[in-house]
């Protein structure tokens, strides 16, 4: 199975600035087939970016999703408030689906 | 507005069975598969699987066969997951997802429910 490992595992950033969050893939991932979601506690995950660079309905463009093969990026460009949560990515390229492990946006 | 909402949480004694629903709302149900994803304390996300919400055909993941059963009541627009002899190890969190139309990623997902297995 593609194993994805994400990094930093906790990410500290002052609202207003830049974010950008690596997740890396142990193999190729088919066709960029790779999403990022955002979840907050005591919510369900919501879909941010999938097809590794496509927005997702309703997401603003400060979130912004490239990469391809086994390395990722997601990155908030001008981080507001409630931008501060876990990021997760998710391969569905082959199967099994796998998901990296997270990383912590907290705020500076 | 589109939704998953799932069933409550469940305390169940080693070697029972759990049956978890999600029903879906706000959209054509039969439309797009259903995926069911695992999170079991301090441990990421697992996918166990997906059920064509069409056919009812089941796909299980490795580690999900056997005593998981994926199942649909169209008539209510659910999809169920039942676990049987229940284990300590199945203390999770569960949660479905929604398949997007256009691509393989997750669109909707439920609240998720949480499963504790105790004697």
């Amino acid at each position: 199975e593609i194993v994805l490992t994400q990094s930093p595992g906790t990410l500290s950033v002052s609202p207003g600035e830049r974010a950008t969050l690596s997740c890396r893939a142990s193999q190729t991932v088919s066709s960029g087939f790779l999403a990022w979601y955002q979840q907050k506690p005591d919510q369900p995950p919501r879909l941010l970016i999938y097809g590794a660079s496509s927005r997702a309905t309703g997401i603003p463009d400060r979130f912004s999703g490239s990469g391809s093969a086994t390395d990722f990026t997601l990155t908030i460009s001008r981080l507001e408030p409630e931008d501060f949560a876990v990021y997760f990515c998710h391969q569905y390229g082959r199967s099994p689906d796998t998901f990296g492990q997270g990383t912590r946006l907290e705020i500076k | 507005q589109v939704h998953l909402v799932q069933s409550r949480s469940e305390l169940k004694k080693p070697g029972a069975s759990v049956k978890v629903s999600c029903q879906a709302s706000g959209y054509t149900f039969s439309n797009y598969a259903m995926n069911w994803v695992r999170q079991a304390p301090g441990q990421g996300l697992e996918w166990m699987g997906w059920i064509n919400t069409n056919t009812g055909n089941p796909t299980y993941a490795q580690g999900f066969t056997g005593r998981f059963v994926f199942s649909l009541d169209t008539s209510v627009s659910t999809a169920y997951l039942q676990i049987n002899s229940l284990k300590a190890e199945d203390t999770a969190v569960y949660s479905c997802a929604r398949e997007g139309a256009l691509s393989g990623s997750f669109d909707i997902w439920g609240q998720g429910t949480m499963v504790t297995v105790s004697s």
